[in-house]
């Protein structure tokens, strides 16, 4: 069975551009999840959607902004970039909202 | 704010040697709790997870143990191989559905 995908896998940026990163979950699953990870640090939740509605959001700007579509796929969508945006974007998908989430490859960004 | 954080950010393990990689958590309302492990250039992946109703659960070539006294849990690798060399991350479930998870453990294993 195909795991979680998201693609890009690789994305550079420069400051004030805009950036949609795109991630499928596993079959079945109906929730998807969202996490920054910076370099040398752990994950940080962005957001995560159930049924393609916003579950709940973390310690982010509204320049962050997300939506789940009826296939349960996901966009993750950051305006106005800035240097301190460069990170590994990670998705991850779960049956339910509070069920085991599964992670992808990630989607890294650089921006300049 | 309370975080999950690791003891220790690096572990160098003889080849073939159990590890154990520790993890304090300081949110004494976290019900659920879940090992990962991310190799290089790779997202996190599944190794085991434990609910706060229990102390110790074991899987293949990993158990997990909680004790929540003291607000600990560590996670025990039997028989170390090089394919177990990655960054190790304790992640504690909030509100119940948000992963908060921590710095991390580099694993080196020497051959």
């Amino acid at each position: 069975d195909a795991g979680v995908t998201q693609s890009p896998t690789h994305l550079i940026k420069t400051r004030g551009q805009h950036v949609t990163l795109r991630c499928s979950p596993i079959s079945g699953h109906k929730s998807v999840s969202w996490y920054q990870q910076v370099l040398g640090q752990g994950p940080q939740f962005i957001f995560q959607y159930y049924e393609k509605e916003e579950r709940g959001r973390g310690n982010f700007p509204d320049r962050f902004s997300a939506r789940q579509f009826p296939n349960y796929s996901s966009e993750l969508n950051v305006n106005a970039l800035l240097l301190g945006d460069s990170a590994l974007y990670l998705c991850a998908s779960s049956w339910g909202t509070g069920e085991t989430q599964y992670f992808g490859p990630g989607t890294r960004l650089l921006v300049l | 704010g309370e975080s999950v954080g690791l003891h220790l950010p690096t572990l160098s393990v003889q080849e073939g040697d159990n590890s154990i990689i520790n993890c304090a958590y300081s949110n004494s309302a976290s019900d659920y709790f879940i090992w990962y492990k991310q190799e290089s250039g790779k997202g996190p992946q599944f190794i085991i997870d434990i609910r706060s109703n229990m102390d110790k659960r074991q899987g293949q070539r990993v158990t997990v143990l909680l004790n929540k006294t003291v607000k600990h849990l560590s996670l025990q690798i039997a028989a170390t191989q090089p394919g177990d060399s990655a960054v190790y991350f304790c992640a504690e479930r909030r509100e119940g559905y948000k992963l908060s998870f921590g710095a991390g453990t580099t694993v080196t294993v020497r051959a």
